[in-house]
């Protein structure tokens, strides 16, 4: 079982520019969750998907959106970045009906100059 | 969810017991305490969960209050590998469709 993947590792963007982060959920997994990771902070929830929908979004810009695809992975798309979206974005994933634990991938540092 | 407060950092010696706190004065009957742990760039990583009753498993034991405003997270044999950033979350119900709300979490530092 590969666990959560997220890509790219890392990336650099311009100021006003968009991003598409990606993400695979754990085998088995149908929901997937977004956070953002400041340095040195906690990791701040942005959105949830479940059945390809969104179905909880955290204190974040319509700047910040996202899309669920039928075999459950997921994209994060950024549009007109700030420097202050430089952080690491971390992917989630559970199994909504049963599981109470959420597996996070490695995260995909985001550096806007 | 109601709030946590954890201490900044914490230092623990190689081999012994490593015991983190947490503080949850303001949580209500329905909600778990979590335990997840972030090793130095990586993501979270989850630990142990619990209602009211003490919990243990292959890395962990919760221990809460009997009154559930406060619990201890604890590590029994404390390696350098054990050295990240913890963090205690309250959280409504046991499924997994809340999000995770992150604090500053403790920062422990195992010590050879």
């Amino acid at each position: 079982d590969a666990g959560v993947t997220q890509s790219p590792t890392h990336l650099i963007k311009t100021r006003g520019q968009q991003v598409t982060l990606r993400c695979s959920p754990k085998s088995g997994h149908d929901t997937v969750s977004w956070y953002q990771q400041a340095l040195g902070q906690g990791p701040q929830f942005i959105f949830q998907y479940y059945e390809e929908e969104e179905r909880q979004r955290g204190n974040f810009p319509d700047r910040f959106s996202g899309h669920q695809f039928p075999n459950y992975s997921s994209e994060l798309n950024v549009n007109a970045l700030l420097l202050g979206d430089s952080a690491l974005y971390l992917c989630a994933s559970s199994y909504l009906g049963t599981s109470y634990e959420q597996y996070f991938g490695p995260g995909t540092r985001l550096t806007v100059t | 969810d109601a709030k946590t407060t954890q201490p900044t950092s914490m230092d623990c010696a190689e081999g012994r017991a490593a015991n983190l706190p947490c503080n949850h004065s303001t949580i209500s009957g329905n909600e778990y305490v979590y335990w997840y742990r972030q090793i130095h760039s990586q993501g979270p990583q989850y630990i142990i969960h619990g209602l009211k009753n003490n919990e243990t498993n292959e890395m962990a034991s919760l221990i809460i209050t009997e009154d559930r405003k406060s619990s201890t997270l604890i590590l029994p044999h404390a390696t350098l590998r054990d050295t990240a950033v913890y963090y205690c979350i309250v959280r409504y119900g046991r499924g997994s469709a809340r999000q995770l709300t992150f604090g500053s979490g403790t920062q422990l530092t195992v010590l050879p």
